[in-house]
């Protein structure tokens, strides 16, 4: 399996909701990432899971919380988030994060706040 | 910091003509330099890196890139275009914390 998976596809939500990313692969990687991207930009990185622990967060709002519950699951909640938070969120992950190895990206959850 | 800069929002170019889409980099220390693809409504899929050896780097469908250190370039190529190549392509570099810096991205057009 050298493929990362991310459901749902879509989510749309309203500013008071409560709902989860998530995030899974299966190629034995231990670093795990979320990005955002808005339309005809570049991605931008928001946290880093490295070994199944937190390494980077990019200042990222409270209102996403990343969760690694094990070495091959990532989730993001998500809770009272703003309509400019709406874009495509990426996961991705690589073989080691101290290594420079080529980070393998799933196909995004595309996310709109009304 | 590292950076990278993609100077071309678009290249158009005839199906069966060579592509050139130019990335520059600034870093210090050695550069790892990566390519991406993303189709639209798509996650980024991985097209090559390079990180250290020859400087002519080969990736997936058909595309390579040349790694020139003393024009900090990393253009990638492919000899004979596709309509099917037509995406967003975008160049990035993997800075001290590994994090990835990706350039602003761009767009291909393969007419046929």
């Amino acid at each position: 399996d050298t493929e990362v998976t991310q459901t749902p596809k879509h989510l749309v939500m309203g500013m008071t909701n409560k709902k989860s990313l998530k995030c899974e692969q299966h190629m034995g990687h231990r670093a795990m990432y979320w990005y955002k991207q808005k339309a005809k930009k570049p991605p931008e990185l928001m946290f880093v899971y490295s070994y199944e622990k937190l390494s980077i967060n990019e200042s990222v709002p409270s209102r996403f919380s990343p969760e690694c519950p094990n070495s091959s699951l990532l989730n993001l909640h998500l809770h009272a988030l703003q309509p400019e938070d709406s874009a495509l969120y990426l996961c991705a992950s690589s073989q080691d994060p101290a290594s420079y190895n080529e980070q393998f990206f799933g196909p995004g959850t595309r996310l709109t706040v009304l | 910091a590292q950076s990278v800069a993609q100077p071309e929002d678009q290249v158009n170019v005839a199906e069966g003509n060579p592509l050139t889409v130019k990335c520059t980099y600034s870093v210090s220390g050695n550069p790892y330099l990566f390519w991406y693809v993303q189709y639209p409504n798509r996650g980024l899929q991985f097209l090559l890196k390079y990180i250290t050896g020859d400087n002519l780097v080969k990736g997936s469908y058909g595309f390579e890139a040349e790694f020139n250190k003393s024009q900090t370039s990393f253009h990638l190529k492919k000899p004979s275009a596709l309509v099917s190549d037509s995406a967003l392509y975008f160049c990035a570099v993997r800075d001290v914390t590994d994090k990835l810096i990706f350039g602003t991205g761009t767009r291909l057009q393969v007419f046929p």
